[in-house]
């Protein structure tokens, strides 16, 4: 089974920041990796898949990228509306897996 | 526009059964693998299982093997979840997911609203 551990599990940042989130994932793959942002009370938002490719309508501030067991998730410059809490989710293989969380909070 | 409206969710007693289901609609509903996806009360997202598009082939989390069953029936358009012999630790906020791609597997393009599964006596 391959493990994913996010780090930070919480970042506080303020509105222009750059922000990068990490996945890393116990076991080596290639690409099969999707990130998601989820607001409270709300369902899971799809923002990037194959590693890098930006969903349709998410801003082109979010973008991926990833070597291996290192997978990352970067905000250029984040936005009011950016605070909530990402996850990765690794789909290379069942059991398909998500990390644990890291909630962007205001600073 | 793609929509997933899910019903079932509840309290029970632990060792009771419960079943949810997803209804779906503005896609080729039997072309797509769909997911079953929970968050128990303030943690992350734990990933439950899956069914392919023919319903075929399912896959499990080993903490609910044997215990939930994952089924479709494309003639509907409906994504079931039965779940038996229910434990405290499956207390969550059980959500229906859509995969992004036509196949097996992958990453989840559209979600529902989310339904509360409590399991307390």
């Amino acid at each position: 089974d391959i493990q994913m551990t996010q780090s930070p599990s919480t970042l506080s940042a303020s509105v222009g920041d750059r922000v990068t989130i990490t996945c890393r994932a116990s076991q080596s793959f290639s690409r099969w990796l999707a990130w998601y942002q989820q607001k409270p009370g709300k369902a899971p938002k799809l923002l990037i898949y194959l590693e890098s490719t930006l969903e349709s309508g998410v801003p082109s501030r979010f973008s991926g990228s990833g070597s291996g067991t290192e997978f990352t998730l970067t905000i250029s410059s984040l936005q009011p509306d950016d605070f909530a809490t990402y996850y990765c989710q690794q789909y290379h293989s069942y059991p398909l897996s998500f990390g644990g969380g890291t909630k962007v909070e205001i600073k | 526009e793609v929509q997933l409206l899910q019903s079932g969710g509840g309290l029970v007693r632990p060792g009771e059964s419960l079943r949810l289901a997803c209804a779906a609609s503005g896609f080729t509903f039997s072309t797509y693998a769909m997911n079953w996806v929970r968050q128990p009360p303030g943690k992350g997202l734990q990933w439950v299982s899956s069914i392919i598009g023919s319903g075929a082939t399912t896959y499990y989390a080993d903490s609910v093997k044997g215990r939930f069953t994952i089924s479709r029936d494309n003639s509907k358009n409906i994504l079931y979840l039965q779940m038996n012999n229910l434990r405290a630790d499956d207390t969550a906020l059980y959500y229906c997911a859509k995969v992004g791609v036509v196949g097996e597997g992958g990453f989840f393009d559209h979600w529902g609203q989310g339904v509360r599964v409590t399991v307390s006596s």
